[in-house]
């Protein structure tokens, strides 16, 4: 069965200080997806980046950067100098091939403290 | 601008009614979906459906029932039998069913007394 883990429920840091958002899956698939989207205060989540199980690369967007590592089954989220506006739940989710539903983790709650 | 709608973002019920919650989308996208999110819970899905006429129960669909008339429309309605129906209700569309990212509206937080 598929599952994702984001054993981070809260975190806090400081202005400027960078931050890693953690996120372990579960699959029995070869191929599949990751994703992570950002839910702000607002409460609409917003998409951040999608990612197959064949594309091991890192990717870096800005503050932004995810690392995939197959051999762990993690998929973890770095912001870079971390500001205010980056307080929000970051959720990780998996959707493998066969199956029509991502599966989402429970979110880690990120405040960035002035 | 294309993107998804939801409304009304707050509504209030009394315990026994039924109530609809309206999702419409612009984006041409073939499938939406149905989330409900309790604190600490994540999002749980509800229903999908992948084409007109046609939906699929997600995990929790007990209490609740869904239409797709149209490809732009996919409302959601808590029925009287859903036991705990407060929540904060998300609606998302994707352009197929099988992993590609969704798109989320801006939510419908629901308060039934």
């Amino acid at each position: 069965a598929q599952k994702v883990t984001q054993a981070q429920t809260e975190i806090s840091v400081v202005e400027k200080e960078d931050v890693t958002l953690d996120c372990v899956y579960e699959t029995r698939d070869t191929t599949y997806y990751l994703f992570w989207y950002k839910q702000p205060p607002s409460g609409e989540l917003v998409f951040l980046i999608r990612r197959n199980s064949f594309d091991e690369q890192n990717e870096i967007s800005g503050r932004y950067s995810w690392n995939f590592q197959k051999s762990t089954s993690s998929f973890n989220f770095t912001i870079t100098a971390s500001q205010v506006v980056d307080s929000a739940v970051y959720f990780c989710a998996l959707s493998e091939f066969r199956d029509d539903k991502i599966i989402f983790g429970k979110g880690t709650r990120l405040h960035i403290l002035p | 601008d294309g993107g998804i709608t939801q409304s009304p973002k707050y509504l209030f019920r009394k315990e026994g009614q039924n109530v609809t919650l309206s999702c419409e989308q612009n984006l041409n996208h073939d499938a939406m979906y149905w989330y409900r999110q309790d604190p600490g819970q994540g999002l749980r899905l509800i229903y999908y459906s992948q084409i007109v006429n046609d939906f699929q129960k997600g995990d929790i669909a007990e209490g609740y029932s869904v239409s797709r008339e149209k490809k732009e429309s996919f409302p959601l309605t808590v029925t009287s039998a859903q036991k705990n129906p407060t929540a904060f209700y998300l609606c998302a569309s994707s352009i197929v069913t099988r992993s590609y990212e969704q798109y989320f509206g801006p939510g419908t937080r629901l308060t039934v007394t």
